[in-house]
């Protein structure tokens, strides 16, 4: 099942933040999360596993609530660079190979 | 180091044809896994493979199979095109497990009149 994602879109001015939320009504082994710019392939951002551990980008911080079953993006002091399209993915199953489901992708602008 | 490589980057079929789609991974990448995007949908995924056997398998389909070969390339098949397979679609490769980073490839445009 896919994960929902909200907003939708959203537009920022350089400087101010933004938070990403995604949720899924199935039990989650681990989230992932990428950024795609127009035109290109989508871009590794975080991964967060079950039990609290996370692999990514030091710019870039996440939570993942196992309970809820939701994860959040938190992108702060924004910059243009930040534009794009993020993308959650729910792995539901053990440690024993991707079956992501990603959401439908929240469109972000970063504008000056 | 090389990163992935997909192949052909646009195609134009007819529907009821066929289409192969390759993808080289980065070397030492042993996993490979498929997504078809759509405007409407997103990022869905198709299938992964790992050391030529499919582990995992999304929600399509037979009409869309796959295979992984012993120098972990993969190749992609769609028989049988409908309209509403017209899509980018994308692989990515990782080194081994589910909770290692993907690394995606450019895409193959697949346009089906």
């Amino acid at each position: 099942q896919q994960p929902v994602q909200s907003p939708q879109a959203v537009i920022l001015r350089e400087g101010e933040d933004a938070v990403i939320n995604c949720s899924s009504s199935k039990a989650l082994y681990s989230v992932h999360w990428y950024r795609q710019k127009h035109g290109e392939a989508p871009v590794f951002l975080m991964i967060l596993l079950k039990g609290g551990e996370q692999k990514g980008h030091d710019k870039i911080s996440a939570s993942f609530n196992e309970k809820k079953q939701q994860s959040s993006l938190y992108l702060t002091a924004s910059q243009l660079s930040y534009s794009g399209t993020y993308f959650c993915g729910f792995e539901g199953t053990s440690n024993s190979g991707y079956a992501l489901n990603f959401g439908k992708g929240t469109s972000l602008l970063v504008t000056p | 180091k090389a990163g992935v490589t997909q192949t052909p980057r646009y195609l134009i079929k007819t529907r009821g044809q066929q289409v192969t789609l390759s993808c080289s991974p980065i070397s030492g990448h042993r996993s490979v896994s498929w997504y078809q995007q759509t405007p409407g949908q997103g990022l869905q995924f198709l299938f992964e493979y790992f050391s030529e056997t499919q582990r995992n398998k999304g929600n399509f389909p037979g009409r869309f199979s796959g295979r992984q070969f012993s120098n972990s390339r993969s190749e992609m098949n769609v028989s049988t095109l409908e309209l509403g397979d017209s899509a980018l679609y994308l692989c990515a490769s990782s080194l081994l497990r589910g909770d290692d980073e993907q690394y995606f490839g450019p895409g193959t445009r697949l346009t089906v009149t």
